[in-house]
């Protein structure tokens, strides 16, 4: 089946500086990256998503690159801030006979110092 | 909004209980999950369900069982639960049409923080 490595399991940066999280998946059939956030004591939400057609895509900070040759992802978050701290999960979605099956990393804990 | 929930925020049972968890969800979506989420290893797959009555293992799925007779609704059942079960347990939903390739958000529950004595 589908695994998912993400590294790092822990990341502190400054407030104000960058923060990147990268993923690889072994399963060339996985079309579909998502990445989620999880802030303490809450439900994992959505933050961005890539598809496997798309290198690139970026919402106002936050942005993800897809190399679907090397097999990798990555999320890049600019100018950190405080609200920012949270566990990042990746993850990588196989559509497979109309249904989705979903796998996801081991997590990231972002530490934002102010 | 999308509105996912779980019967139960705490529950604590003992060793060889018969555990049912459940989860509802508002939104008519085709496909629903169960994870474990455990410290370090992030959010596991014991089972999921792309309609009604159909199942599918995920990566962990022994010493669990689901059952989804509507389409809103994934149970999760812990037939003898066992202290290697304690866990929080999230449940997920998202839309795609069954029989039709499709990629979709996940909108997870509050999670369910089973421990078993």
């Amino acid at each position: 089946g589908e695994n998912v490595e993400q590294h790092p399991s822990t990341l502190s940066v400054q407030e104000g500086d960058s923060a990147v999280i990268k993923c690889t998946y072994s399963d060339s059939a996985s079309n579909y990256f998502p990445w989620y956030k999880q802030e303490l004591g809450k439900r994992p939400q959505l933050i961005i998503d890539i598809r496997s057609n798309v290198g690139e895509k970026k919402d106002q900070r936050i942005a993800v690159t897809l190399n679907k040759t090397a097999k990798h992802f990555s999320l890049h978050i600019t100018e950190t801030q405080p609200e920012d701290s949270a566990v990042y999960f990746c993850a990588a979605s196989i559509d497979r006979w109309g249904y989705q099956k979903v796998t996801f990393g081991t997590g990231t804990k972002l530490q934002v110092i102010p | 909004d999308v509105k996912v929930t779980q019967s139960s925020r705490y529950l604590v049972k003992r060793t060889g209980e018969k555990v049912f968890l459940e989860c509802v969800q508002d939104m008519d979506h085709e496909n629903m999950f169960w994870y474990r989420q455990d410290p370090g290893l992030g959010l596991r797959l014991i089972y999921f369900s792309y309609d009604v009555k159909m199942k599918e293992k995920g990566d962990i799925p022994e010493g669990y069982s689901v059952s989804r007779e509507k389409k809103e609704r994934f149970s999760l059942i812990l037939e003898s639960a066992s202290t290697n079960q304690t866990s929080m347990y999230l449940c997920a939903s998202s839309g795609g049409l069954a029989g039709v390739s499709s990629t979709d958000t996940q909108y997870f529950g509050p999670g369910t923080r089973l421990t078993v004595l």
